[in-house]
């Protein structure tokens, strides 16, 4: 079964300084790749995905994530962050099987960006 | 990207009675519809998978006969949470599939508090 690891529940960090998100995934292929945010109250916005190509993908709101095939990560980072950036982060990964979808979430990184 | 909506965002009922919760997928026609449920501090977890047509597939430990579903056509699906007590409440999260996209539209949420 697939199965996704954020193992840092909670990061603070600088306003301005660099942010790097973990997540690991266990699946037995290449798996479809998301990271989401969300607000308090709000649901999931999209901030990028990896189906295939370049390993290296850029979203919206100046993050970008790299997929690494030898450790089954696919890191979320943005070079410096910004007070709104304060949320909760899930990564996720799709499973497609003929047609049948399942996305699992891992638990989440809350993020608090200090001043 | 593809759009989804669900209503009501915030509904406040009294326990004992039944809500109704609908997911609408706006601009296109989603073959698969999905049931989230999201706890306080927690991450999104699947209650349920439907299809257009048929009858929905439930997760391991989801009561089927209090989480009822229907997906009468390709752009709502909905979720009636059936005779409600106060551990009920919760944020539902409804998303959309299809075979055309490798990933799944996600709606804003409903915030059920059940007194």
């Amino acid at each position: 079964a697939q199965s996704v690891t954020q193992p840092d529940i909670h990061i603070t960090v600088s306003e301005g300084a660099s942010l790097e998100l973990r997540c690991n995934y266990s699946y037995g292929a290449t798996p479809y790749l998301f990271w989401y945010v969300q607000s308090p109250g709000q649901g999931l916005q999209l901030l990028l995905k990896y189906f295939s190509g370049d390993t290296l993908v850029q979203g919206i709101k100046g993050f970008e994530a790299e997929f690494k095939r030898s450790q089954s990560s696919f890191n979320l980072r943005k070079p410096s962050v910004h007070w709104s950036d304060a949320a909760e982060y899930f990564c996720a990964v799709l499973l497609d099987s003929g047609g049948y979808q399942k996305v699992t979430f891992g638990i989440g990184t809350k993020l608090q960006v200090i001043p | 990207g593809a759009v989804v909506s669900q209503h009501p965002s915030r509904v406040i009922c009294k326990s004992g009675t039944s809500v109704k919760i609908e997911c609408r997928s706006l601009d296109f026609q989603a073959t698969t519809m999905f049931w989230y449920r999201q706890f306080p501090k927690k991450s999104l977890m699947l209650m349920a998978t439907s299809n257009e047509g048929s009858k929905a597939t439930y997760e391991q430990g989801v009561e089927k006969d209090k989480f009822l579903i229907n997906h009468a056509s390709l752009t709502l699906s909905t979720l009636t949470v059936t005779s409600a007590h106060p551990e009920d409440s919760s944020f539902y999260i409804c998303s959309a599939g299809t075979t055309l996209y490798n990933e799944q539209f996600f709606g804003p949420g409903t915030r059920l508090t059940v007194l």
